[in-house]
């Protein structure tokens, strides 16, 4: 079975600053997708940004980009120029590419972003 | 644009007592999941569904039961509820196996 951790609970970052958010995950399948979603006081799910494991280029989201180190399991999401409405859980998600049990998210433990004025 | 949409928002209920959360997509999706988000455990997929008339148990599913009578509706049952059900729920929805997943706005559920 696939696991996704988050080791830090919680982080703040002043605005306009840089914050780095890690994940590293566990898997033995080849080919997967990793997320990042964004979830506000309001409870919404929302994608941030998507990876495709044969994909060696880092996506990237306007200010959010990720670093993503196959042979590590590592994916972290990168905030730049961060600002108030950045302030969020984030989780880091996990899913196999041909999974013929659905579309099943792994989720991460989640991270708390608070972003000081 | 409604998306994906859960019914009831907020619930509260006595231990031993039944409820049916109502989850609809309105994007003709095939795949529909249920899924619970605890403190610290991100969230944990309890049933799922691939089509019509179809469901499956996913991470979690002891507690629950779910039905898909009609492709946009998935509905997640507690017949016994108890303390340990205290819990966010969210539905989410897909159009394929390898597309983005849709989530409601979730539903707080308090069992006392």
């Amino acid at each position: 079975a696939q696991t996704v951790t988050q080791s830090q609970p919680e982080m703040s970052v002043q605005e306009a600053e840089t914050v780095t958010l890690s994940c590293t995950y566990d898997t033995s399948e080849s080919d997967y997708y990793l997320f990042w979603y964004k979830q506000p006081p309001s409870r919404q799910m929302i994608l941030v940004i998507r990876q495709e494991a044969y994909k060696q280029q880092n996506a990237t989201e306007n200010r959010f980009s990720v670093n993503f180190q196959k042979a590590a399991k590592s994916f972290s999401l990168k905030i730049s120029d961060s600002q108030l409405g950045d302030a969020a859980m984030y989780f880091c998600a996990y899913r196999n590419r041909n999974n013929n049990a659905g579309n099943m998210l792994t989720f991460g433990g989640g991270t708390r972003l608070m972003v000081k004025p | 644009n409604a998306g994906v949409t859960q019914t009831p928002k907020f619930r509260v209920l006595k231990t031993g007592q039944s409820m049916t959360l109502l989850c609809a997509q309105d994007m003709n999706h095939e795949y529909m999941y249920w899924y619970r988000q605890d403190p610290g455990m991100g969230l944990r997929l309890i049933h799922y569904s691939v089509g019509e008339g179809t469901t499956a148990k996913g991470e979690v599913p002891d507690g629950y039961n779910v039905s898909r009578l009609k492709k946009q509706n998935f509905l997640l049952g507690l017949e016994s509820a108890a303390p340990s059900q205290t819990s966010v729920y969210f539905c989410a929805s897909s159009y394929t196996v390898n597309t983005e997943a849709f989530f409601g706005q979730g539903t707080r559920l308090t069992v006392v």
